[in-house]
């Protein structure tokens, strides 16, 4: 089946550093993937919509500017969280979709430590 | 937005019992209705979906039934297995363009004893 992959799978960085996260679609091509945050012992929570070749859609709440989105390819998106401080420290997943109705599909998410 | 409400929290049952999950939701406009399993610290997994033009789907030992006037769905799981053990979410989505964006309930923590 259908493969989305994310990197790196942990990281651990000092507070006020940057850290990177990529998400690929390995075997399609994924116009649309979805950004995802879960701390501990609680839900995902939608973070923003990345759409290639365009803006990402922030949910409300979450700051476009520390949590910057880029989706330049049909399977490449990144998120890079910006001056990370503790507080950020949390599993991030991403979701990519097959076209407008195909199957969604996880990567298999980047736990980041900030300490 | 969308609002998804989960209950139980914790759900503990004996092996071969039978687990039921209930969600509501509150965006009339919402279709797609999944289920995923998620183990500690791995990505989630889809174990059965259903949307809004169906009102019961199984798949084996799982099956999903979906209420549009309430604005319920529920997972049953019958002959529960240790391997059955895990944080299970439910979602709800929208179509079209927003279909993909997901609005997850908290999640139950399923714990089937042997």
């Amino acid at each position: 089946g259908a493969v989305v992959s994310q990197h790196p799978s942990w990281v651990i960085c000092k507070s006020g550093t940057s850290v990177k996260i990529e998400c690929r679609s390995l075997d399609f091509q994924a116009t649309t993937m979805f950004w995802y945050r879960q701390f501990p012992k609680q839900s995902l929570m939608l973070m923003a919509t990345s759409n290639e070749g365009s803006k990402a859609t922030y949910e409300q709440g979450v700051e476009k500017d520390k949590f910057l989105i880029n989706h330049a390819s049909l399977t490449l998106s990144t998120l890079t969280v910006t001056s990370a401080h503790p507080e950020d420290s949390s599993f991030y997943i991403c979701s990519a979709r097959a076209g407008n109705s195909g199957e969604l599909f996880f990567g298999e998410g980047s736990r980041l430590t900030v300490l | 937005g969308e609002n998804v409400e989960q209950h139980p929290s914790t759900l503990s049952v004996q092996e071969g019992d039978s687990a039921v999950i209930k969600c509501t939701y509150s965006d009339s406009a919402s279709n797609y209705f999944p289920w995923y399993k998620q183990e500690l610290g791995k990505r989630p997994q889809l174990i059965i979906d259903i949307r809004s033009n169906v009102g019961e789907k199984k798949d084996q030992r799982i099956a999903v039934t979906l209420n549009k006037t309430a604005k319920h769905f529920s997972l049953h799981i019958t002959e529960t297995q240790p391997e059955d053990s895990a944080v299970y979410f439910c979602a709800a989505s929208t179509g079209g363009t927003s279909y993909g964006k997901l609005t997850f309930g908290q999640g139950t923590i399923l714990t089937v004893h042997p």
